[in-house]
């Protein structure tokens, strides 16, 4: 079983549309997060939620809203796609042992046109 | 936030031993160092974590200066499916928890 799941794996979307990424964990794990990683290959933190409650905001546009529906899930929900928003997004997910080793999930290629 | 310095790449022979340096000067006392790699089209994957003693796992070790300014990730026998980008990261202990993640040093694995 995938530790960290992501759909789609794909994403391609015109200028201004509305789209969602999932994500589900089935690690039992507390906290989720979602990243960023643009043409560059630099990855950057965008969310992060612990028991559903949101963590962390880095400075992300308010297009970006992630919803929490359970521990196991954090979706993102992106408005209104601008060509900037073309990248790779990742979810990871960490527990609460001592390591705080993050799993990531296998990532989502959005490509606005 | 805590930075560190990685080189861009490196190359090695297969079945070979690595040593991947990291440089951070600035690492606070309560930083601790975390390793993780990119397998192209991948994400990213845990490898290995320290404090200030050296650490072993399965996948690798790591050795920690003294002075903390510094470590290395060592891979004691590189294979082809070694090929990745290392990320040698300081882990934020405040909120969150959340990984800085920089350029790291994509390595290269001849056979």
């Amino acid at each position: 079983d995938t530790a960290v799941s992501q759909t789609p794996k794909y994403l391609v979307t015109q200028m201004g549309n509305d789209k969602s990424i999932k994500c589900e964990q089935n690690l039992g794990h507390d906290t989720m997060y979602w990243y960023k990683q643009d043409s560059k290959k630099f990855l950057k933190i965008m969310f992060s939620y612990n028991n559903k409650e949101l963590i962390i905001n880095e400075t992300v546009p308010n297009r970006f809203s992630p919803k929490s529906p359970d521990k196991a899930h954090l979706n993102l929900h992106i408005n209104s796609l601008e060509l900037g928003d073309s990248a790779v997004y990742f979810c990871a997910s960490r527990g609460t042992s001592g390591s705080y080793e993050q799993y990531f999930g296998p990532g989502t290629r959005l490509t606005v046109t | 936030d805590a930075k560190t310095t990685q080189p861009n790449s490196m190359e090695s022979n297969e079945e070979e031993p690595v040593h991947l340096p990291c440089n951070h000067s600035t690492i606070s006392g309560t930083d601790y160092i975390h390793w993780y790699r990119q397998l192209p089209s991948q994400g990213p994957e845990y490898v290995i974590h320290g404090l200030t003693s050296n650490v072993n796992n399965r996948m690798a070790s790591l050795a920690i200066a003294e002075d903390r300014k510094s470590s290395t990730l060592i891979l004691h026998r590189a294979t082809l499916r070694d090929a990745a980008v290392y990320y040698c990261i300081l882990r934020d202990s405040g909120a969150g928890n959340m990984l800085t993640f920089g350029g790291g040093t994509r390595l290269m694995v001849k056979p």
